[in-house]
């Protein structure tokens, strides 16, 4: 991915096994969280958002949690297959319309 | 493919020249934006455009100049880079309702390297 020079948490899974990526954010106020995969060479792919009044939302092999109480936010991928090897961030959006980014996980799924 | 198109993909520029990167997006949103990808950063907000109209200014320096004719259109003009601009600019619109957002889409980025 372009964020190669960055010392990126690294989470390597079987194809077929289950993935957990985590993110904590910062701003008790954000109100809106989105997922996002980037392959090498691309840009941000919008996978799964989720707003401040909800903790659980599901979507195809994706599901996302989020603990306001703890500032956590996770993303379960189902089944991980070769394609889902990419690097995932996390966003939120604390003001206005400006999205925050996290650092990015590197998410490695072995065959 | 993505509905935000940008152009060049690459670009190598010296360090007194003059370049711009163009984006284009084909979804009818209201907002665009700017950011940039670093090797030694994660993804930074440069510039908002709410309406065409520049609503956020990262403390981005003045080499980096944006111009958002309408708001399916947003250039960032480069003038007198540094080798330590050389990144990953990212495009992106979102749809902004009665303040509240939606999911922003990113275009495939400008590689840019100053030499």
């Amino acid at each position: 991915g372009e964020s190669v020079g960055l010392h990126l948490p690294t989470l390597s899974v079987q194809e077929g096994d289950n993935s957990i990526i985590n993110c904590a954010y910062s701003n008790s106020a954000s109100d809106y969280f989105i997922w996002y995969k980037q392959e090498s060479g691309k840009g941000p792919q919008f996978i799964i958002d989720i707003r401040s009044n909800m903790d659980k939302r599901q979507g195809q092999r994706v599901t996302v949690l989020l603990n306001k109480t703890v500032k956590h936010l996770s993303l379960q991928i189902a089944a991980t297959q070769p394609g889902d090897s990419a690097v995932y961030f996390c966003a939120e959006n604390n003001a206005g319309n400006m999205l925050t980014f996290g650092g990015g996980t590197r998410l490695m799924v072995k065959p | 493919e993505t509905g935000v198109t940008q152009t060049p993909r690459h670009l190598v520029m010296g360090m007194t020249n003059k370049k711009s990167l163009k984006c284009e997006q084909h979804l009818g949103h209201n907002a665009m934006y700017w950011y940039k990808q670093s090797a030694k950063k994660p993804l930074e907000l440069m510039f908002v455009y709410n309406f065409k109209e520049q609503t956020e200014n990262n403390s981005v320096p003045s080499r980096f100049s944006p111009e958002c004719p309408n708001s399916s259109h947003l250039f960032l003009h480069l003038h007198t880079l540094q080798p330590e601009d050389s990144a990953l600019y990212l495009c992106a619109s979102s749809q902004v309702q009665a303040r509240r957002n939606t999911e922003a889409f990113f275009g495939q980025g400008t590689r840019l390297t100053v030499v």
